[in-house]
């Protein structure tokens, strides 16, 4: 079933811009994680945010995790046109082996 | 990193042919891979959760006779297409969790199929 949604569904911005990419979720969960999938591709694991975190970072992306309002962010700074994919999020809501969950995805375009 | 290969990358076949989709966890061993399926612009749908050494597990709508899967060593999973149809052209994706408990997936380039 469908755990993550993101927002926007698409997003079309300029090189140098910051991008931000929201996504909600229904029930508890033990982390969730961003991914990565270019056009026709598989997907690449880019973050990781436990429960117990509130923001990550890893380069020019920013995470930041809300449990109360069950909602998670993806930042991407000083864009770049290579940035230029759809992003998902997935709920993972046991460690371990546990399957995830993605979202339908935020479609980022970023034009030079 | 950890590596997922996944072959073929795509395959155009006849209605009513079979077709094999490979997926190989290159320097590290899955004994859990998970097959999908992705439509255009959509996300992915978990299809089945392959075992190594024992029967996989289907989600709820997909056909288990339809959708072979086989998880015969430690490293690799196969999925098996059987009497393809048209409507079973799509987007599969395999992945495997590397070791370790807050680990992420590993995700194949996929395989896109297409049924003539």
């Amino acid at each position: 079933s469908q755990q993550g949604e993101e927002d926007p569904q698409a997003l079309s911005i300029q090189e140098g811009e910051n991008a931000t990419m929201n996504c909600s979720y229904k029930t508890s969960i033990n982390n969730l994680q961003w991914y990565r999938q270019n056009s026709g591709r598989g997907l690449v694991h880019l973050i990781l945010i436990r429960s117990n975190e509130r923001e990550k970072h890893s380069g020019r992306l920013r995470v930041t995790l809300d449990t109360s309002k069950k909602s998670s962010s993806l930042l991407i700074t000083a864009s770049r046109a290579a940035d230029t994919a759809s992003y998902f999020c997935a709920t993972d809501m046991n460690s371990g082996y546990s399957t995830l969950t993605f979202g339908k995805g935020t479609m980022l375009l970023v034009s030079p | 990193g950890a590596v997922v290969s996944q072959h073929p990358s795509w395959v155009i076949c006849k209605s009513g042919t079979s077709v094999k989709i490979e997926c190989r966890s290159l320097d590290f061993q899955a004994t859990t891979m998970f097959w999908y399926r992705q439509f255009p612009k959509q996300s992915l749908m978990l299809m089945a959760t392959s075992n190594e050494g024992s029967k996989a597990t289907y989600e709820q709508g997909v056909e288990k006779d339809k959708f072979l899967i086989n998880h015969a060593s430690l490293t690799l999973s196969t999925l098996t297409v059987t009497s393809a149809h048209p409507e079973d052209s799509s987007f599969y994706i395999c992945s495997a969790r590397g070791t370790g408990v807050f680990s992420p997936l590993h995700f194949g380039n996929g395989t896109r199929l297409t049924v003539t």
